[in-house]
C-alpha cells in the first residue's frame, strides 16, 4: 500500500462550524505533513509531525489544530474558519528526518470551501 | 526571491510534440523532485533524482547538480498529460524529512 488516503474530498462549511479532515498512510513513515494549496500557486506548509511530534508549526492561525493520534493518522480539526481559508488541503507522508532522499507521497486532497 | 524558478509558466502543444519544462534552483540540495498535479487533484511524484537522468515511459528527467538546473521532458505527448508540473527541493539540503521548497508550477494543456 504506497497510498496516502485524505477524507473528505470536498467540504463545504460554514464560519461557525467545527469539522475535521483526516490523513491516513500504511507505508510506516514517520513523518507527516499538512499543506495548504490555494489555486494557482505551489502548496504551503502548515504543519510537519515527526515520531507523532508536532515538529513544524509554519505561525499557523489557531483556528485550524493538528492532532496525529498515532503513527497512521493525521488530523486537521477546523474552526472559525474564514471565507479566505478555503483551499485544497493536502497531506504528505515520507520516511522520517534523518533519511536522505527519500520519495514524499501526497494525498488527493480536500477541497474545502468556507461560506 | 524563489529558491525554485520554472518556466515556462504555461505551455500548450500538440498531440505528439516534444515537451521541455525547466527548473533552476538556488540552494545545495542532495536530490530534486518532479511532481505531477491533474486539475483539482492531488500530487504525484514522478521522479526524484540527484544525478544524471531518469526515465519513466515517456517522462525523461535531467538534473545538473552543478548548473542547478533540471529538466523534464515528456515525448510523443498526449492529453492525459495534461497537468501542472511542479519542481520542488528539499529545505534542508539533506532532505530531513521531505519540507519542499516548491516552483511555481508549469500549466501543460496538450490539444488533440
Amino acid at each position: 500500500d504506497t497510498e496516502v488516503t485524505q477524507t473528505p474530498k470536498h467540504l463545504v462549511m460554514g464560519m461557525t462550524n467545527k469539522k475535521s479532515l483526516k490523513c491516513e498512510q500504511h507505508m510506516g513513515h514517520r513523518a507527516m505533513y499538512w499543506y495548504k494549496q490555494k489555486a494557482k500557486k505551489p502548496p504551503e506548509l502548515m504543519f510537519v509531525y515527526s515520531y507523532e511530534k508536532l515538529s513544524i508549526n509554519e505561525s499557523v492561525p489557531s483556528r485550524f489544530s493538528p492532532e496525529c493520534p498515532n503513527s497512521s493518522l493525521l488530523n486537521l480539526h477546523l474552526h472559525a474558519l474564514q471565507p479566505e481559508d478555503s483551499a485544497l488541503y493536502l497531506c504528505a507522508s515520507s520516511q522520517g528526518p534523518g533519511t536522505v532522499n527519500t520519495e514524499a507521497f501526497f494525498g488527493q486532497g480536500t477541497r474545502l470551501t468556507v461560506v | 526571491k524563489n529558491e525554485v524558478e520554472q518556466s515556462p509558466q504555461n505551455l500548450t502543444a500538440q498531440e505528439g510534440e516534444f515537451i521541455t519544462i525547466n527548473c533552476s534552483y538556488s540552494v545545495g540540495i542532495s536530490a530534486l523532485h518532479w511532481l505531477q498535479q491533474h486539475p483539482g487533484g492531488g500530487i504525484v511524484s514522478l521522479f526524484m533524482l540527484s544525478s544524471g537522468k531518469k526515465k519513466h515511459g515517456r517522462l525523461i528527467a535531467t538534473i545538473n547538480i552543478q548548473e542547478k538546473h533540471s529538466s523534464l521532458h515528456i515525448t510523443a505527448s498526449h492529453p492525459r498529460d495534461s497537468a501542472v508540473y511542479i519542481c520542488a527541493v528539499p529545505r534542508f539540503g539533506w532532505d530531513t524529512g521531505n519540507q519542499f521548497y516548491f516552483g511555481t508550477g508549469t500549466s501543460l494543456t496538450v490539444i488533440p
